[in-house]
């Protein structure tokens, strides 16, 4: 079947820097995405990994190892604002244009 | 990105009762997508709608239940047809990018309460 992992809550103060991982075990791999979702709003896309590596978009970064079934996302320089809940999401080759997403990691900025 | 509006944005609705949701996108898009996302909880694809002919349910969820219509390439309904409470949850459409890497945007949601 497939899975998708991602702990639960981390906490962290504002000016740090928060590494979320996110292990996954699907039949395929066509990407992986990070999406922010502040409470009673929609998601918000982040990044798209789909080659091993790292891309970086200012203050956020995401990691993809495909051999590893593993990706992380990346916050530096955190601010208040980014307390929110952080989705990974798997597109796989059988099922093209869906996205299985994980529990989600509720991220809390304190002052 | 699209931009992505759904209608109604909140509903609080009776038992028994159904509630058509209105998703509609500011260009054409191939691929639309239907998500409810239970009290906290994560993401679940309910169905794919596909323009001209009948939706891809997920295992779960049934045409009857959650009736899709795609009538053309930047609009669709979702239908929550006779609700009970379990049925309380946020309803998302979402559409595929147009940048060519399959990235996913999301409507802004409809936040239904079944009493």
């Amino acid at each position: 079947g497939q899975n998708i992992d991602q702990p639960t809550e981390m906490t962290a103060t504002e000016g740090a820097i928060v590494q979320i991982n996110c292990t996954y075990q699907t039949s395929g791999f066509n990407g992986l995405f990070w999406y922010q979702q502040h409470a009673g709003e929609a998601p918000t896309f982040l990044s798209y990994n789909v080659l091993d590596g790292l891309e970086e978009k200012g203050r956020f970064s995401s990691f993809l190892s495909r051999s590893k079934g593993y990706s992380y996302l990346l916050l530096k320089e955190l601010q208040m604002k980014d307390s929110a809940s952080y989705l990974c999401a798997v597109m796989t080759t059988d099922s093209w244009g869906k996205l299985q997403f994980g529990a989600g990691t509720q991220v809390v900025v304190t002052p | 990105s699209a931009v992505i509006s759904q209608k109604p944005s909140r509903d609080i609705c009776q038992r028994g009762t159904s509630l058509t949701i209105q998703c509609q996108v500011d260009s054409q898009v191939t691929m639309m997508f239907w998500y409810r996302q239970q009290p906290g909880q994560s993401l679940t694809l309910i169905a794919t709608a596909n323009q001209g002919s009948e939706a891809t349910y997920e295992s779960g969820f049934v045409i009857d239940k959650f009736p899709i219509s795609r009538p053309n390439l930047t609009f669709s309904t979702l239908t929550v047809s006779n609700m009970s409470p379990e049925d309380s949850s946020i309803y998302l459409c979402s559409v595929e990018g147009t940048s060519g890497t399959d990235t996913q945007y999301f409507g802004p949601g409809t936040r239904l309460t079944v009493l």
